[in-house]
């Protein structure tokens, strides 16, 4: 079935240095790719989305680019801040429609960023 | 914040017991979805209510049921609770069950002693 696999924390990072969590995924036919953040004590928020290869999705300096060659939504950011400080879940939906054409979405086991100033 | 409420925020209770989670959607968004977030599992989707009824289902075990009331606030029930049951239960909502557009509620942390 289909599946998300991204590279296990914590990272600790220094403020403003460069991010990459990687993220691959396997999966029948053409999903949409999805990175979500949590934030302590909060529930989880779409970061930003690529619903098709080579698409890319950006928000807050974050962005990450739908790689159908190598099934990979890493995502990156130049110059990380404390506040970025959160746990992200890359997920995708799936491919196979539910009754009713609802989609099921997968997500990875989570990333832990912690960043210090 | 999101717009999506969930009571209680932290629920104890015992092996064998029976809790109720409430979840209160966004305003105008029709669609309610429950998600169990474990330290072993990860995030697994449960279940989806659109307007009322059952959209889809997940990961949900016979011993939790799920209804969503007409004025499409929605609950989560567990039943016959084992310590494994113990996780952060989140609710989302989405206005007419796109999964991309999901706003997620803060959860509620349940532990089974």
């Amino acid at each position: 079935g289909d599946s998300v696999t991204q590279m296990e924390g914590p990272v600790t990072l220094s403020e403003e240095a460069f991010l990459t969590i990687n993220c691959t995924y396997t999966a029948t036919g053409y999903p949409s790719l999805f990175w979500y953040v949590q934030y302590p004590g909060e529930g989880l928020q779409l970061l930003l989305k690529a619903t098709k290869a080579d698409d890319k999705g950006s928000n807050k300096g974050f962005e990450a680019t739908y790689r159908k060659e190598t099934t990979s939504f890493h995502l990156e950011k130049g110059s990380v801040q404390v506040s970025d400080s959160a746990v992200y879940f890359c997920a995708l939906s799936g491919t196979l429609r539910t009754q009713g054409g609802s989609e099921k979405l997968v997500f990875g086991k989570g990333t832990k960023l912690t960043v210090n100033p | 914040d999101s717009g999506v409420t969930q009571t209680p925020k932290h629920l104890i209770t015992a092996t064998g017991q029976r809790v109720t989670l409430r979840c209160s959607p966004r305003s105008g968004d029709l669609s309610v979805y429950w998600y169990q977030q474990s330290l072993d599992q990860g995030l697994q989707f449960l279940i989806q209510y659109y307007n009322g009824e059952e959209r889809a289902k997940g990961n949900i075990l016979e011993r939790f049921s799920a209804q969503q009331f007409p004025d499409l606030h929605s609950e989560l029930n567990l039943s016959s609770l084992e310590l494994g049951d113990s996780a952060l239960y989140f609710c989302a909502s989405s206005p007419r069950g796109r999964w991309e557009t999901q706003y997620f509620g803060p959860g509620t942390r349940l532990l089974v002693l």
